[in-house]
């Protein structure tokens, strides 16, 4: 049972440089969400998504980017990293409400930015 | 804008104990809140969810309770072991209406120890 899957685990990144991240779960869940967690600051959401070709700002979007091209993936992008964005993200699923709203998290992803 | 709180922030019990766990938060008007557990490294593992009309839901030996008009949770877990011991986070949906859902707020988390 895969569930909720983030790639890569670990990354270092230099100042200015991009990547993304890929989430995919397998559980046919319409919402998607990406949450960063730092020490002190417990997690916060990135950005979100209800559905397939839809997303949505969360507490802290700015600096990432996001596509939900299809259902099952949900990337996360950083065009220009910066030292601040060295973080635990997580990569998290669940059922509509009223459908068992769940979440489902991914092992997360340890991005270090210097 | 939704604030939840955590008390205390971290805990540790010898083996055995009844010990409670408690979630506030400020905003009344919620669909529900869940309990999760977090072991170092890993990600979130769901416990608990309780709706905004249920007052407790239990799991073994787990018990989460709800009292929305005064902004509580507590998670009661019963005859603690060593292998419950991770940091406990509650996090609230907001209640129905547009794409909210999508917004839980998370709090800082519990980190429990429980010593044999």
């Amino acid at each position: 049972n895969a569930g909720v899957t983030q790639t890569p685990k670990f990354r270092v990144l230099k100042t200015g440089q991009s990547m993304t991240l890929l989430c995919a779960q397998d559980m046919n869940h319409e919402y998607m969400y990406w949450y960063r967690q730092d020490p002190g600051m417990g997690l916060r959401l990135i950005h979100y998504s209800v559905g397939e070709g839809t997303t949505a700002k969360g507490e802290v979007p700015d600096g990432y980017n996001v596509s939900r091209l299809k259902k099952q993936n949900f990337l996360l992008g950083l065009e220009s990293a910066a030292p601040s964005q060295t973080s635990v993200y997580f990569c998290a699923s669940s059922y509509p409400p009223g459908g068992g709203e769940k979440l489902f998290f991914g092992s997360g992803t340890q991005l270090s930015v210097l | 804008k939704q604030e939840v709180t955590q008390i205390p922030a971290a805990l540790s019990v010898p083996e055995g104990e009844n010990l409670v766990l408690n979630c506030s938060f400020t905003d009344s008007a919620i669909y529900n809140l869940q309990w999760f557990r977090q072991d170092p490294g890993k990600g979130l593992t769901s416990l608990l969810l309780i709706q905004s009309s249920q007052r407790e839901q239990t799991s073994g030996r787990l018990n989460a309770s709800l009292d929305k008009s005064s902004g509580r949770s507590t998670l009661y877990i019963a005859a603690s072991q060593p292998g419950d011991s991770a940091t406990y986070l509650c996090a609230v949906r907001p209640k129905a209406g547009g794409t909210s859902y999508g917004k839980l707020t998370f709090g800082q988390g519990t980190i429990l120890t429980v010593h044999p």
